[in-house]
């Protein structure tokens, strides 16, 4: 049973960079023909996807946040990445990472999610 | 960006009842990729079905998906006290992927 956990800072300050790792186990993240997504949910809203990136690091971001964000993946420690620069408060969110989430394939697993807080 | 449109945003009802969520995207989905997810408070999104109307391993088959094009529907034949909570569709058949806002269905 493949499991995911997010880790990260639960606190960044404006302008800053947002930076978030999911760490994989019970299954190799270069396994198989999956791709491994970040989406994020603000407080009381809607569900958004970021993201996603494969295992030989090819990544495909979401147009609307496609100038901030990085999606970066260390296949030696089974993890992946996120980094989104220049935050403001509207990027306070709780961030999920997943497995699946490309054209085709549905999110089938899910970390717990963090809540990241964009806060002075 | 293919739009999705839940309806109602709240379902109130009792246990027993039958609920029916729609989900209307404002395009075609490619070949029916449209997801459902059920999202209790704190918790992630657990996926319920896949392909419409593909259920997962562990979903009661109270639990039904239907539909295709651009109407899409969950239905919950006989709720059950754990089945109050809010329901997520999405679609994967084109970039980027998007979700629904949602619909709450609550305890009347």
């Amino acid at each position: 049973q493949v499991q995911l956990e997010e880790s990260g800072p639960g606190l960044v300050k404006p302008s800053q960079t947002l930076s978030l790792t999911c760490t994989v186990s019970g299954g190799s993240i270069s396994s198989g023909n999956y791709y491994w997504s970040w989406i994020r949910q603000p407080p009381g809203k809607g569900l958004e996807w970021i993201g996603y990136i494969y295992h030989s690091g090819s990544a495909h971001t979401n147009p609307s946040l496609e100038s901030r964000v990085t999606i970066s993946v260390d296949t030696s420690k089974n993890q992946f990445s996120l980094k989104l620069s220049s935050v403001t408060a509207a990027d306070t969110a709780v961030y999920y990472c997943a497995r699946g989430g490309t054209v085709g394939d549905y999110v089938g697993y899910w970390g717990q999610g963090t809540l990241v807080t964009v806060s002075s | 960006e293919i739009v999705l449109t839940q309806s109602p945003g709240t379902l109130s009802l009792s246990p027993g009842e039958r609920a029916t969520l729609s989900c209307r995207a404002s395009q075609s989905v490619s070949s029916s990729f449209l997801a459902w997810y059920q999202q209790k408070p704190g918790q992630a999104p657990r996926l319920l079905f896949y392909g419409t109307s593909t259920r997962v391993t562990g979903i009661p088959d109270r639990f039904s998906g239907s539909g295709s094009g651009t109407d899409f529907t969950l239905t919950i034949s006989r709720l059950e006290p754990e089945d109050f909570a809010v329901y997520y569709c999405q679609q994967y058949g084109s970039s980027p992927q998007t979700f629904g806002l949602g619909t709450k269905v609550e305890i009347k």
